[in-house]
């Protein structure tokens, strides 16, 4: 049982360059999400799925797409990347039903810097 | 918006002290409350969740909730080394979304 991994671990993108954040998650949760954390702050949610074909936006959406075609899987899509977006994402997932459920697994996230 | 805030610290207690982490939330219909910690390059885990009034005890770590106040926090007794992390608290606040405070960096000291 793998829980939630990402790909990358690190990444430097340049202005303008687009890139794909995959997630994969292994405990058929049906709730994903995707936050991105700045240095010295706490997490902020980009995206959120509650299952396959469901999709809605979080606090911070802009310059970002996500889709969600499986359960397992949750990319978040980074067009034309800008500085701002330099940050650490992380994905995470959780289960539905009784209040012990809503424990949310992280993956170990992707550190991405934009120049 | 809703908001979460946390003393941002960092907290610095001697080993085998009480640390004691505060969180309050603006939001009266927030539901559950969770204290995750964060190592330096790492991603978060839970440690605690509560969703009633009262205290909830989970070997050294210690939760409190006053929803009438608004107000959560996490102690942990005979605070060690390894417990030296950012805490996080969140809140959900409906559905399945969770809004994260900025996290307290606690420092124990040997």
């Amino acid at each position: 049982n793998a829980g939630v991994t990402q790909t990358p671990k690190f990444r430097i993108l340049k202005i303008g360059q687009s890139m794909t954040l995959q997630c994969t998650q292994d405990m058929n949760h049906n709730y994903m999400y995707w936050y991105r954390q700045d240095p010295g702050m706490g997490l902020k949610l980009i995206y959120y799925s509650v299952g396959a074909g469901i999709t809605d936006k979080g606090e911070v959406p802009n310059g970002y797409n996500v889709s969600r075609s499986t359960t397992e899987d949750f990319p978040l899509r980074l067009e034309l990347a800008a500085p701002s977006q330099t940050s650490v994402y992380f994905c995470a997932s959780t289960d539905l039903g009784g209040q012990s459920s809503y424990e949310q697994y992280f993956g170990p996230g992707t550190r991405l810097t934009v120049t | 918006q809703k908001e979460v805030e946390q003393n941002s610290g960092p907290l610095s207690v001697p080993e085998g002290a009480i640390a004691s982490l505060n969180c309050t939330y603006s939001d009266r219909g927030s539901q559950s409350f969770f204290w995750y910690r964060q190592y330096s390059g790492k991603s978060p885990e839970l440690i605690m969740f509560i969703y009633s009034n009262g205290d909830k005890e989970d070997g050294r770590f210690t939760a409190q909730l006053n929803k009438a106040s608004q107000y959560v926090s996490l102690l942990i007794r005979d605070s060690q080394p390894s417990d030296s992390a950012t805490y996080l608290c969140a809140v959900r606040v409906y559905g399945q979304n969770f809004v994260f405070g900025p996290g307290t960096r606690l420092s124990v000291l040997p």
